[in-house]
């Protein structure tokens, strides 16, 4: 059964600073992975989507990487600001059964200014 | 700008109550999802609907039912409310690909309380 894991369940760090927000997963037969962003009282926001045959993807001041092989992600932010404070999920899409979504609990970002 | 609405932000209900939640989605989507979350156990799927009239059960799909008659409107229904469904619930839509059910966009969510 898949389970998928995000540690450090949460992060501060002063405005400016490059971080790295993990995500491992058991089951390495991946679909597809996602990456989402989820503010106070919000729904999720999809950041990056990141398919099986690709390693990595990127948007703005955001890169995620995949490594199927060792059932880890990771979301890059760059130069990071007070305006990436939100909790970051991210889901993998298995291909037994029907192919859903499994979420991580996800990362609680603080960004201080 | 697309929009998946959920009808009520907050609600409070009693144990014992027959309680729908609503969802509306603007983008023609053929999926439609509703999660609940909860602290320490993230997002978990309670049902899922690839068409109109058809459905299928999630991870959690006891207490629950779901109604999808128009294929922009998806309903959770709690047959008999009961404490433990005290929850954050969130609907989502996506649109169908090749494989898999997988949400592109959620709602705001509406957090129940049963008392």
């Amino acid at each position: 059964k898949q389970e998928v894991t995000q540690i450090p369940a949460a992060l501060s760090v002063p405005e400016g600073e490059n971080l790295v927000l993990n995500c491992s997963f058991t089951d390495s037969a991946i679909y597809n992975l996602q990456w989402f962003r989820q503010d106070p009282g919000k729904g999720l926001t999809s950041l990056l989507l990141i398919q099986s045959s690709q390693r990595e993807q990127t948007s703005g001041r955001l890169n995620a990487s995949l490594d199927k092989s060792s059932g880890r992600s990771t979301l890059y932010i760059a130069a990071s600001q007070p305006g990436d404070s939100a909790t970051y999920l991210c889901a993998v899409c298995t291909t037994s059964g029907t192919y859903k979504y499994i979420f991580g609990t996800g990362t609680r970002l603080k960004v201080l200014a | 700008d697309v929009k998946v609405t959920q009808s009520s932000r907050y609600l409070v209900k009693r144990t014992g109550e027959k309680v729908f939640l609503e969802c509306v989605q603007d983008m023609d989507h053929e999926n439609m999802f509703w999660y609940r979350q909860d602290p320490g156990l993230g997002l978990r799927l309670i049902y899922f609907s690839y068409d109109v009239k058809m459905k299928e059960k999630g991870d959690i799909p006891e207490g629950y039912s779901v109604s999808r008659e128009k294929k922009e409107r998806f309903s959770l229904i709690l047959e008999s409310a009961s404490t433990n469904q005290t929850s954050m619930y969130l609907c989502a839509s996506g649109k169908r690909h090749n494989r898999g059910y997988q949400p592109q966009h959620f709602g705001d969510g509406t957090r129940l309380s049963i008392l």
